[in-house]
């Protein structure tokens, strides 16, 4: 159970245009979900919190504008990078949190490996 | 604020051979802690977690660590590894009652036959 899935798995766009990658809990309701970035070798980065049916809150330093967050539903929630830049090319992942669970305990989806070229 | 340090970017070691990973973190409030396991090409999971409670936390796949607020340290251990225990391991550490995650930068353990 908890299963977390993220679309697609990896992706390559070039610069300037924007892409869309989704988050989705798939045996589960998830009141809260996270987004991440994680660079070659480094830590995983939180970028935003974004809770259904509410704006994201996003940390400091990461461009609200250009990363996109809409979480729709209890089940699914979508980052998308707007206006693609090389400098954007990351891991980004995903986690959600039981709505009935655990409050502090996260489920990860597999990432998605963005390039921008 | 908090922060994580994983002191070790790599830790290779032999099969059956124990392990500690080891994970300091930085706070000036009471936190939780966690490690996480990053298979190659998988999201991570959850090996255990300290939330409150006896400061001795077991977790899956039979590794366990211990939270010693004095030393702020919460080193991840196991008493025999095996060659399926190869991929990243991450500390993670959030304000008590938060759920803002904030990690180390990964440990890679690499078990050799």
């Amino acid at each position: 159970g908890a299963v977390v899935s993220q679309h697609p798995s990896w992706v390559i766009c070039k610069s300037g245009t924007s892409v869309k990658i989704e988050c989705r809990s798939l045996d589960f309701q998830a009141t809260t979900m996270f987004w991440y970035r994680q660079f070659p070798k480094q830590s995983l980065m939180l970028m935003a919190t974004s809770n259904e049916g509410s704006k994201a809150t996003y940390e400091q330093g990461v461009e609200k504008d250009k990363f996109l967050i809409n979480h729709a539903s209890l089940t699914l929630s979508t980052l998308t990078v707007t206006s693609a830049h090389p400098e954007d090319s990351s891991f980004y992942i995903c986690s959600a949190v039981i709505r009935t669970g655990n409050p502090y305990e996260q489920y990860f989806g597999p990432g998605t490996r963005l390039t921008v070229t | 604020a908090q922060s994580v340090t994983q002191l070790d970017s790599q830790v290779p070691v032999f099969e059956e051979a124990p392990v500690e990973l080891r994970c300091n973190y930085s706070s000036s409030v009471s936190v939780y802690l966690f490690w996480y396991v990053q298979y190659p090409n998988q999201g991570l999971q959850l090996l255990l977690k300290y939330l409150s409670g006896s400061t001795l936390v077991k977790g899956i796949n039979g590794f366990e660590a211990e939270f010693n607020k004095s030393q702020t340290s919460f080193h991840l251990r196991k008493p025999s590894v095996h060659i399926s225990d190869t991929a990243e391991y991450f500390c993670a550490v959030s304000q008590r009652g938060f759920q803002k995650l904030v990690f180390g930068t990964g440990t890679r353990l690499l078990v050799s036959p």
